[in-house]
């Protein structure tokens, strides 16, 4: 059964440009959540989603941007890159919070210059 | 908004039990789980608890769980190098006007094993 899949791994962009991050859950999972670590801050809460629904936000500016297509695969934008925007961006899958808790991926590691 | 504080490091033998200890703040917070992360790689979940619970154990895990002092221990029976990993507390809880659980992570525990 394949986990969940995200790319690219790396990503080296500069300041200003705008990015896009690709997620594609569990097969059967609907729920994606999205969530940004870095040394400083640690692993804080993007979005989620669920059946291409927004349910759920963190505080995060909205140069962050989520969206999930039918299939329940999830893209992140951010635009307008700043040089604090350099992390691990972990996406995780869901089938039922409650009994299985969040399959992650491996990340795709962002770095502004 | 929820809190999440585990100590940063925790150093033990092989052998040893480990025990990471980490204390929330969202008494509301149903579901608990711990993950492991390992150099360069995305978070694995090792085990969860219900608040319902007081204790789940599972192979060399164990879990405990005092909602009343909201602390959540992870002991780690019989430690191995292959342990050595980033553990994080994520207890779930749903925000204020959210639709859904979200998870909040503690710092991490850095569990360094020595042969």
């Amino acid at each position: 059964k394949a986990g969940v899949t995200q790319t690219p791994r790396y990503l080296i962009k500069t300041r200003g440009q705008q990015v896009t991050l690709s997620c594609s859950p569990i097969s059967g999972h609907r729920s994606v959540s999205w969530y940004q670590q870095t040394p400083g801050q640690g692993l804080q809460f993007l979005f989620e989603y669920f059946s291409e629904t927004q349910r759920n936000k963190g505080n995060f500016p909205g140069r962050f941007s989520g969206r999930q297509f039918s299939n329940s695969r999830s893209e992140m934008n951010v635009s307008t890159l700043e040089l604090g925007d350099s992390a691990l961006y972990l996406c995780a899958s869901s089938l039922a919070l409650e009994n299985y808790g969040y399959t992650f991926g491996s990340g795709t590691r962002l770095t502004v210059v | 908004g929820e809190d999440v504080e585990q100590s940063l490091f925790l150093s033990v033998r092989e052998g040893d039990s480990s025990v990471i200890n980490c204390t929330y703040t969202d008494s509301s917070s149903t579901y608990l789980y711990w993950y492991k992360q390992e150099p360069g790689a995305g978070l694995q979940l090792l085990t969860y608890i219900f608040s319902n619970m007081d204790m789940k154990q599972d192979q060399r895990l164990t879990v405990l769980l005092n909602k009343k002092d909201k602390h959540l221990s992870l002991r780690i029976a019989d430690t191995q190098t292959g342990d050595s990993a980033i553990y994080f507390c994520a207890p779930a809880f749903i925000a204020p006007g959210a639709g859904s659980y979200q998870l909040t992570f503690g710092k991490g525990t850095k569990l360094s094993v020595i042969p």
